[in-house]
């Protein structure tokens, strides 16, 4: 348990579908992130936020769309995908923005989304 | 080149063994490094970070750190079964300060 709760931990959603990813932390940070992890592939960054604020957003096509209502949870709201969007993804959290070598970042156990 | 590079294994080792996980990284600004451990349908977890040159010991992990030959290795002595997992290597950009990070060691410790 790591304090980052994600909620579906499976989705399997319709390229015409509508559905949303949900990240809760209970650890009192205020930089929370959204992570994709495709097979054989490093960790890509999606988005941050910080203190409720959109920092970054790495060239994610609009089908992704972030929210931020507080520090303490995060949404990823999804809108025709498609099936290469397919992979986990995860959700984090740290006490500040990530970097600082004591500034740990906290993974949720992550969402597994397969789009047909 | 990749910013940092990792080779995806699988790195087999027997039980008792140590297991040695090498990173090599592009950015020679870059500070901060760590290790995650992420098992098999799970979410990574920090073992390690380090951020001066040298090693660092936890436990029976051992960081080393050599930024003259832009390298980063995670040393697991005594390997255990249940140190079986993926090994992401990723450091903190001396750009952004965002943490970017390889594509990960699998790691197999047999009995």
């Amino acid at each position: 348990e790591t304090g980052v709760t994600q909620t579906p931990r499976h989705l399997v959603m319709g390229m015409t579908n509508k559905k949303s990813l949900k990240c809760e932390q209970h650890l009192g940070h205020n930089a929370m992130y959204w992570y994709k992890q495709s097979a054989k592939k490093p960790l890509e960054l999606m988005f941050v936020y910080s203190l409720e604020e959109r920092v970054e957003n790495n060239s994610v096509p609009s089908r992704f769309s972030p929210e931020c209502p507080n520090s303490s949870h995060l949404f990823l709201h999804l809108h025709t995908l498609q099936p290469e969007d397919s992979a986990l993804y995860l959700c984090a959290s740290s006490q500040t923005l990530q970097g600082n070598a004591g500034n740990t970042i906290y993974f949720g156990e992550g969402s597994w989304l397969t789009v047909v | 080149q990749k910013e940092v590079e990792q080779n995806s294994g699988p790195l087999s080792v027997p039980e008792g063994a140590i297991a040695s996980l090498n990173c090599t990284y592009s950015d020679r600004g870059s500070q901060s490094f760590f290790w995650y451990r992420q098992y098999s349908g799970k979410s990574p977890e920090l073992i390690m970070f380090i951020y001066s040159n040298g090693d660092k010991e936890d436990g029976r992990f051992t960081a080393q750190l050599n930024k003259a030959s832009q390298y980063v290795s995670l040393l697991i002595r005594d390997s255990q079964p249940s140190d079986s997992a993926t090994y992401l290597c990723a450091l903190s950009s001396s750009n952004t300060g965002k943490l970017i990070f390889g594509q990960g060691t699998t790691l197999q410790v047999k009995p």
